[in-house]
């Protein structure tokens, strides 16, 4: 069955560095999205992505984050400036068109900030 | 705005018993309702989708849960639990409305005991 990748699975990064979460969602899918689970806490939207452009974002998606899809298999998620509270699991998401699919996950990265 | 409510943070059951884990939601419409899993260290894995019709819908797994409207819930079942049953599981509730964009509930872990 097909999955939905993410890479890297842990990230460390020092406080302030800019950081770049990848994914490789289901290859026929249409709609991309983004989630974070602090640990110990729900998991939580960040933003959706459709047409090569943001469809929806969450107020945590702030002008420090941005996504992208370079080319037509990856979805990228950039933090610019990362702070400590940046520190959760960060999962991508995908589904195909149409009003009945569900959204499919990665394994998620766990990006800690020092 | 769309939300879920897990009540319950923890559940221990033995090996052998029934599970029920209880969800409700708020919706102004009628929503797509979703169960995950999430083992240790893995990503989100889909057991069972609602989205209309039968309100008794199957999943994987030997999960099953049902749509009840009148008390905006969506409870999770299993007749007889598997020591790998142990895992955190989450309900979602997505809205064509948001891009399907998924609130989640808090969680509910799971421990199977011998």
């Amino acid at each position: 069955e097909p999955e939905v990748t993410q890479t890297p699975s842990h990230q460390v990064t020092q406080m302030g560095q800019e950081v770049i979460l990848r994914c490789v969602p289901i290859s026929n899918h249409l709609y991309f999205y983004w989630y974070r689970q602090i640990l110990g806490q729900k998991v939580e939207f960040l933003v959706s992505f459709y047409n090569n452009e943001i469809s929806e974002k969450s107020e945590i998606f702030d002008d420090q984050f941005s996504v992208e899809r370079p080319d037509g298999s990856n979805f990228t998620l950039k933090i610019r400036s990362t702070k400590l509270e940046d520190s959760a699991m960060y999962f991508c998401a995908s589904s195909s068109r149409g009003l009945y699919q569900p959204q499919h996950f990665g394994d998620g990265t766990r990006l800690s900030i020092l | 705005a769309q939300s879920v409510t897990q009540p319950d943070i923890h559940i221990t059951v033995s090996e052998g018993a029934s599970l029920e884990l209880r969800c409700n939601y708020s919706y102004g419409a009628t929503p797509y309702l979703f169960w995950y899993v999430q083992s240790p260290g893995q990503g989100l894995q889909l057991l069972l989708k609602y989205f209309s019709g039968d309100t008794l819908v199957q999943g994987i797994k030997g999960f099953e849960a049902e749509f009840k409207r009148s008390q905006s819930s969506f409870n999770l079942r299993k007749p007889s639990v598997h020591w790998s049953d142990a895992a955190e599981y989450f309900c979602a509730v997505g809205a064509r409305s948001n891009d399907y964009k998924l609130s989640f509930g808090a969680g509910t872990t799971v421990t199977v005991r011998a």
